[in-house]
């Protein structure tokens, strides 16, 4: 079955500094989906990426959708105490049932101000 | 609208016990799925709806996990007998199909502890 690995598990930053995590599915997506989830909440969806090799833009986050709609990678610049949380991909099979929303593995952000 | 309602927050049960969690997704919203959370294993899809069908249920751990959807405005999540290791947080989360996209809106979960 479709399986979505994120790398790192676990980061720990100082404050101001970059954080970037990236994501890979055993499969091909039809669309890639951002979530932040702060600790003891519940995941929030950030973003949508379509288009192979699509970037966009919120703000210090960049997030990006590989060529082949494998991977993606989310890049936050100058971290901030209120970035916490664990950051999770998620994507539905490409060709298969269109909204069977499969999540990554998530990376926990740790900011140390 | 108030997003996604799960019920109850939290729940304490013996092992043995049946135990139900309920959720109403969002007015308008066509899917449903239901998660579970755990530190080991992360965000694990039980099983998804469409059109208050199951479409999906290939991610139920075993015949004690049922879940029904009986009209769009409310689904149920049912764990009988309990276990320990079912402890966990449940998540229930709705989507509109569209093309495109199906980002989901999630509830603030139920705490599940087993004793």
């Amino acid at each position: 079955g479709q399986q979505v690995m994120q790398i790192p598990q676990y980061q720990h930053v100082q404050e101001g500094e970059d954080f970037t995590t990236y994501c890979n599915s055993s499969t091909t997506l039809s669309n890639i989906q951002w979530y932040k989830q702060r600790p003891g909440g519940h995941p929030v969806f950030l973003i949508q990426l379509v288009k192979s090799g699509e970037v966009k833009k919120q703000k210090r986050l960049t997030f990006q959708f590989g060529e082949a709609k494998k991977n993606s990678s989310l890049h936050i610049t100058a971290t901030q105490t209120t970035d916490v949380g664990t950051y999770f991909c998620a994507g539905p099979e490409y060709g298969g049932a269109t909204n069977k929303l499969i999540f990554g593995t998530g990376t926990l952000l740790a900011v140390q101000p | 609208d108030a997003g996604v309602i799960q019920s109850p927050r939290h729940e304490v049960t013996e092992m043995g016990q049946e135990v139900t969690l309920r959720c109403k997704p969002i007015s308008g919203h066509n899917s449903l799925f239901w998660y579970r959370q755990t530190m080991m294993r992360g965000l694990e899809l039980l099983i998804y709806f469409n059109n208050n069908v199951p479409i999906d249920d290939s991610g139920m751990p075993e015949d004690r996990f049922s879940a029904k959807m009986p009209n769009a405005s409310f689904s149920t999540l049912k764990i009988q007998p309990s276990e320990p290791r079912d402890s966990a947080v449940y998540f229930c989360a709705s989507s509109l199909v569209r093309q495109g996209g199906t980002e989901a809106f999630f509830g603030q979960g139920t705490r599940l502890t087993v004793v």
